[in-house]
């Protein structure tokens, strides 16, 4: 399989509960925000975005929130199932003229039965 | 199905040999990128290009090369300059700054 994550840090959660992933972002100026899933050997999928004007958003079982006070951004999942096991990172739009996005490094959610 | 493809998704260099990927969508988006990413890092940017016949290099370009020739694709040739090549290579693929879309990725091993 696809080695991608193997020394990323690691939320364990079991199956049922919550799952809070963080990330903190790095440029002020950053507008729009996006939280990727990253299953093994897989490109990532969109899970959820929030742009710089919202504090949260919420979708379908994840909510987004956003702290603009001290640039931090957190995917709530609710429920946790044993598919949500995957890493998860999330994108920045510095709003910096260009098409170009900052990615953080992820985290890996393992479910737990 | 709308989508973004890339192929092939195994590919095998012998050192000194330039393998190209391909990257193919058919969303209608104007910009187009590729990243590599290794264990325990950040998506990085190899290149990109916000319209056709034009693409800027991202942070790490040396021993890669692309050409946006039409719309719909984004090629990308792992040169032998590149000394490190092996790692997994996502293509993605966005209308304007917009959420980018990501193929399923290329897993290059050089040999």
């Amino acid at each position: 399989g696809e080695s991608v994550g193997l020394h990323l840090p690691t939320l364990s959660v079991q199956e049922g509960d919550n799952s809070i992933i963080n990330c903190a972002y790095s440029n002020s100026a950053s507008d729009y925000f996006i939280w990727y899933k990253q299953e093994s050997g897989k490109g990532p999928q969109f899970i959820i975005d929030i742009r710089s004007n919202m504090d949260k958003r919420q979708g379908q079982r994840v909510t987004v929130l956003l702290n603009k006070t001290v640039k931090h951004l957190s995917l709530q999942i609710a429920a946790t199932q044993p598919g949500d096991s995957a890493v998860y990172f999330c994108a920045e739009n510095p709003n910096s003229g260009t098409y170009k996005y900052i990615f953080g490094t992820g985290t890996r959610l393992k479910v737990l039965a | 199905d709308g989508g973004i493809t890339q192929s092939p998704k195994y590919l095998f260099r012998k050192e000194g040999q330039n393998v190209t990927l391909s990257c193919e969508q058919n969303l209608n988006h104007d910009a187009m990128y590729w990243y590599r990413q290794d264990p325990g890092q950040g998506l990085r940017l190899i290149y990109y290009s916000q319209i056709v016949n034009d693409f800027q290099k991202g942070d790490i370009a040396e021993g890669y090369s692309v050409s946006r020739e039409k719309k719909e694709s984004f090629p990308l040739t792992v040169t032998s300059a590149q000394k490190n090549p092996t790692a997994f290579y996502l293509c993605a693929s966005s209308m304007g700054s917009d959420e980018q879309f990501f193929g399923p990725g290329t897993r290059l091993t050089v040999l």
